[in-house]
């Protein structure tokens, strides 16, 4: 069965630390994808990335970054030198090609951070 | 702003009542996705649509039903609403079909509230 797990409920940082987002993944699916969303407190989600699962090279873009190990079923999101505007929930979800069920999403709970300033 | 139009933001209503929540996709996106977001639940699909046509199905109830108008916006039609059908509703559109996940665009959501 398709499932994502986002271990981390709750995370509270200071503005500038580092701070690394969990998501494990379970699928039976060979051809798969991943993504990261972001809702802000406005309530939006906003799509941060995709990733499908032939490909696991890591990705940086500014200050996100994104590790994805298929050894370990996990696409981890890291965010440096934290802001306060990066205060949000953040999602990871699955998405299985088989069956033409791409567009489906499995969202994990989602990981609420809080950057004080 | 993702392109996508959700009508209305919001909208309280009672027990037993109907309700019609309205998409309006992308220029160009020919996918319509319905997603609910509640405390209980967390985020979960509903249903998709395709070009006017049913693709794919998710936890979506009995009492739930959508459908995709062939100027390509949809509806989600929520019946007989009970106080947990409480949640946010989000419509996203894509240009795929759904064998390649593309990036979802979504919309800011629909809060409904029942009393």
């Amino acid at each position: 069965a398709q499932k994502v797990t986002q271990a981390q409920t709750e995370i509270s940082v200071v503005e500038k630390e580092d701070v690394t987002l969990d998501c494990v993944y379970e699928t039976r699916d060979t051809t798969y994808y991943l993504f990261w969303y972001k809702q802000p407190p406005s309530g939006e989600l906003v799509f941060l990335i995709r990733r499908n699962s032939f490909d696991e090279q890591n990705e940086i873009s500014g200050r996100y970054s994104w590790n994805f190990q298929k050894s370990t079923s996990s696409f981890n999101f890291t965010i440096t030198a934290s802001q306060v505007v990066d205060s949000a929930v953040y999602f990871c979800a699955l998405s299985e090609a088989e069956d033409n069920q791409g567009g489906k999403l499995i969202f994990g709970q989602g990981t609420e951070l809080s950057v004080k300033p | 702003d993702s392109g996508v139009t959700q009508t209305p933001k919001h909208l309280i209503t009672a027990t037993g009542q109907r309700v019609t929540l309205r998409c309006s996709p992308r220029s160009g996106d020919l996918s319509v996705y319905w997603y609910q977001q509640s405390l209980d639940q967390g985020l979960q699909f509903l249903i998709q649509y395709y070009n006017g046509e049913e693709r794919a199905k998710g936890n979506i109830l009995e009492r739930f039903s959508a459908q995709q108008f062939p100027d390509l916006h949809s509806e989600l039609n929520l019946s007989s609403l009970e106080l947990g059908d409480s949640a946010l509703y989000f419509c996203a559109s894509s240009d795929t079909s759904g064998g390649d996940a593309g990036e979802l665009f979504f919309g800011e959501g629909s809060r409904l509230t029942v009393l």
